[in-house]
C-alpha cells in the first residue's frame, strides 16, 4: 500500500525566499509529525498534529516556521525568509496511535 | 527538557562480530522506540518497548528496556553487511506524543 509521501524531494532556495513542503500521510492516520534532521544528527521534533489540531509546536525553531493540516490529512510546513541554518532534511511521519511512526522519504532543503 | 543520549556515535565491526548501542534518557520514559536508517534513507521502525525490564527479540536483534525506564539497549548478534545503517532510539515521556530521538549510532560492518 501507499506509504507517506513528501514533495518536493529536493528544494534549493535562495536566502530570504519562502518555501512550502508538503506531506501526504498514510490514509486514516490521525497523528502527523514534522522533524528536522541535520547531517549526522537524529531527527529533531518540530510539531505534531492530531487530525487537524496542532497539539504541539514546541519544536518550531522560530516564528518563520509554520505548519498546517487544515483537513486532517495533507500537511504543509512553510518556512518564511529562509536562512542558511534552515538547510536540512525535513521528515514527515504519520501514525495511527502511540506506536510506530511511518516516515516519508524527506525533503532535502538547501538554502544558498 | 527531555534529553536522550546515545552511545557510541560510530561503531565499526567485522562481519560476524556482535554490536551494542546504548540509550539513556534524562527523564523516565513511558516507552522507547528503535528505528534504523539506511544511508540515504529514512528512519524505519524496528520495535517499541513499554514495560520496565522488558526484553524483546527479533531474529539476531535483542532490545532491552531498563528497570527504571530511563535506559535501553539494542544488541545485534553476528552482524551482517545488511545491518549497516544508523540506529536511533526515540523516547516518549508522560502522556505526550512528542518523541525525542537520540543522535544515533552509525554501524559499519566490514566484510
Amino acid at each position: 500500500g501507499a506509504g507517506v509521501s513528501q514533495s518536493p524531494r529536493y528544494k534549493v532556495a535562495k536566502r530570504g525566499q519562502d518555501v512550502a513542503l508538503r506531506c501526504d500521510p498514510i490514509s486514516g492516520h490521525v497523528s502527523l509529525f514534522w522533524y528536522q534532521q541535520a547531517l549526522g544528527q537524529g531527527p529533531e521534533f518540530l510539531t505534531y498534529f492530531q487530525n487537524e489540531a496542532q497539539l504541539d509546536k514546541s519544536g518550531l525553531p522560530s516564528d518563520r516556521f509554520f505548519a498546517e493540516r487544515p483537513e486532517g490529512s495533507v500537511s504543509t510546513l512553510k518556512i518564511q525568509r529562509t536562512q542558511q541554518e534552515d538547510s536540512a532534511v525535513y521528515l514527515c511521519a504519520s501514525s495511527s496511535g502511540r506506536d510506530e511512526q511511518y516516515f516519508g522519504p524527506g525533503t532535502r532543503l538547501t538554502v544558498t | 527538557g527531555q534529553q536522550v543520549m546515545q552511545i557510541p556515535q560510530y561503531q565499526h565491526v567485522q562481519e560476524g562480530e556482535d554490536f551494542t548501542t546504548y540509550c539513556n534518557s534524562s527523564t523516565t520514559l513511558s516507552n522507547i522506540q528503535w528505528y534504523k536508517q539506511r544511508p540515504g534513507g529514512h528512519p524505519v521502525f524496528l520495535i517499541q518497548l513499554v514495560k520496565s525490564g522488558e526484553v524483546k527479540k527479533q531474529k539476531r536483534l535483542t532490545f532491552q528496556f531498563g528497570e527504571a525506564k530511563k535506559n535501553s539497549s539494542l544488541h545485534i548478534t553476528a552482524t551482517q553487511t545488511t545491518d549497516v545503517g544508523t540506529y536511533f532510539c526515540a523516547g516518549r515521556s508522560g502522556g505526550y506524543q512528542k518523541v525525542t530521538f537520540g543522535i544515533g549510532t552509525k554501524l559499519q560492518v566490514i566484510p
